[in-house]
């Protein structure tokens, strides 16, 4: 595709509920990243893919939080048990190599957890 | 992990003055430094970057100086415009992370 796509584009979930969020990087990009953007605030580090592989999980707040990307292109984010603190815009960004090439970023899913 | 501060949080100039944004970062591992742009409901858009064996990178009216041995980084933009105002983040990436500080709300006066 020509750019980093996500959907849902927003979610309504019940306190409880579970969600999967979607992320359709750059076809042919390596990275991919996924953020944590509450409002009035920057981007925070969740997790870090490289092809298939995880290699870093170290921003994902709980164990409610699980991402997998298991054909090493399109992802998935799920929030298990949502709690209203989940409640954010999340953003996926994707680059075409490790290190130091440009990230592009999805348009984002903004959750709401009601 | 990587920590990125970023300030101030918040600039307002007159349209034509320049605006001056620092980060600091503290994992001597990073390497690249990307500075993006966001609007209002917007994605982030990258407006300009600098790799680490690099000093300093200049685009029209935007630069950006890195200092290694400081671990700082600053966006300079000259000649605002009130269609320059929105959210910049800076951020620092090492091989499997890129972190983000906490914004920078710029806002142009006509």
């Amino acid at each position: 595709g020509a750019g980093v796509s996500q959907s849902p584009r927003y979610k309504v979930a019940k306190r409880g509920q579970d969600v999967a969020l979607r992320c359709d990087p750059i076809s042919g990009h390596v990275s991919l990243f996924w953020y944590q953007q509450a409002l009035g605030q920057g981007p925070e580090f969740l997790t870090y893919f490289q092809n298939e592989a995880q290699l870093d999980k170290s921003g994902l707040p709980s164990d409610r939080f699980f991402a997998e990307r298991p054909e090493g292109s399109v992802s998935t984010l799920k929030i298990q048990r949502t709690q209203q603190e989940d409640s954010a815009v999340y953003l996926c960004a994707s680059s075409f190599t490790g290190g130091n090439t440009e990230a592009f970023f999805g348009q984002g899913t903004r959750l709401t957890v009601v | 992990g990587e920590n990125v501060e970023q300030h101030p949080s918040t600039l307002s100039v007159q349209e034509g003055d320049s605006a001056v944004i620092k980060c600091t970062y503290s994992d001597s591992a990073s390497n690249y430094f990307p500075w993006y742009k966001q609007e209002l409901g917007k994605r982030p858009q990258l407006i300009i970057d600098i790799r680490s064996n690099v000093g300093e990178k200049k685009d029209q009216r935007i630069a950006v100086t890195l200092n290694k041995t400081a671990k700082h980084f600053s966006l300079h933009i000259t000649e605002t415009q009130p269609e320059d105002s929105a959210v910049y983040f800076c951020a620092a990436r090492d091989t499997y992370d890129m972190r983000f500080g906490a914004g920078t709300r710029l806002t142009v006066k006509p």
